[in-house]
């Protein structure tokens, strides 16, 4: 089955430690997407990246970062330097930039105990 | 960057009313815009989309109208249904795509 992937589901952390947050997508897209999502504030845009090997912060990149090495591959690492992470994280590609629909994947929340 | 406004926040209409959900959009380099729902603990799924060459598309009991001068569009749901109850994003491309705050639906039976 063609998709995207995110893992995982669910992810508890405590203060001060970094977590990553996997995403992997097999629909041979060009661009992927990281966002956040919190209640009343719809979905805003962390990173993203439309070729491998490169990446551009989005609105609220500050406390996050991320890697581009395989096209199929866009893992965020949300760092100690975030100061609110708990949220709900979605994953999303498209083929080419940003013209075409997103495929999201099923996301992930972390909690931050 | 893009700049996407969406308005009402929540909208509670009886089965078989229409909706309407609306969105303005800053950069007019933006040629693409699409609409999203989201159910309660899913991902958002695309539900239809309309780019700048276009001023109105329909699908079945769902519509989107463009206007690219005023730089808004807008989704239209006639006769709603219970299962139309959900979280519905506009969209907006110009480099990357931005999206609305978001609209909750409901549908009363």
């Amino acid at each position: 089955d063609g998709g995207i992937t995110q893992s995982p589901k669910y992810l508890f952390r405590k203060e001060g430690q970094n977590v990553t947050l996997s995403c992997e997508q097999n629909l041979n897209h060009d661009a992927m997407y990281w966002y956040r999502q919190d209640p009343g504030q719809g979905l805003r845009l962390i990173y993203y990246s439309q070729i491998v090997n490169d990446f551009q912060k989005g609105d609220i990149a500050e406390g996050y970062s991320v890697s581009r090495e395989k096209k199929e591959s866009f893992p965020l690492t949300v760092t100690s330097a975030q100061k609110n992470p708990t949220a709900f994280y979605l994953c999303a590609s498209s083929i080419l930039e940003a013209i075409g629909e997103l495929f999201f994947g099923e996301g992930s929340r972390l909690t931050v105990l | 960057g893009e700049n996407v406004e969406q308005h009402p926040s929540t909208l509670s209409v009886q089965e078989g009313d229409s909706a309407v959900i609306k969105c303005t959009y800053s950069d007019s380099a933006s040629n693409y815009f699409p609409w999203y729902k989201q159910e309660l603990g899913k991902r958002p799924q695309l539900i239809i989309d309309i780019r700048s060459n276009v001023g109105e598309k329909k699908d079945q009991r769902i519509a989107v109208t463009l206007n690219k001068t005023a730089k808004h569009f807008s989704l239209h749901i006639t006769e709603t249904q219970p299962e139309d109850s959900a979280v519905y994003f506009c969209a907006a491309n110009a480099a990357d795509m931005r999206f609305g705050a978001g609209t909750r639906l409901t549908v009363k039976p």
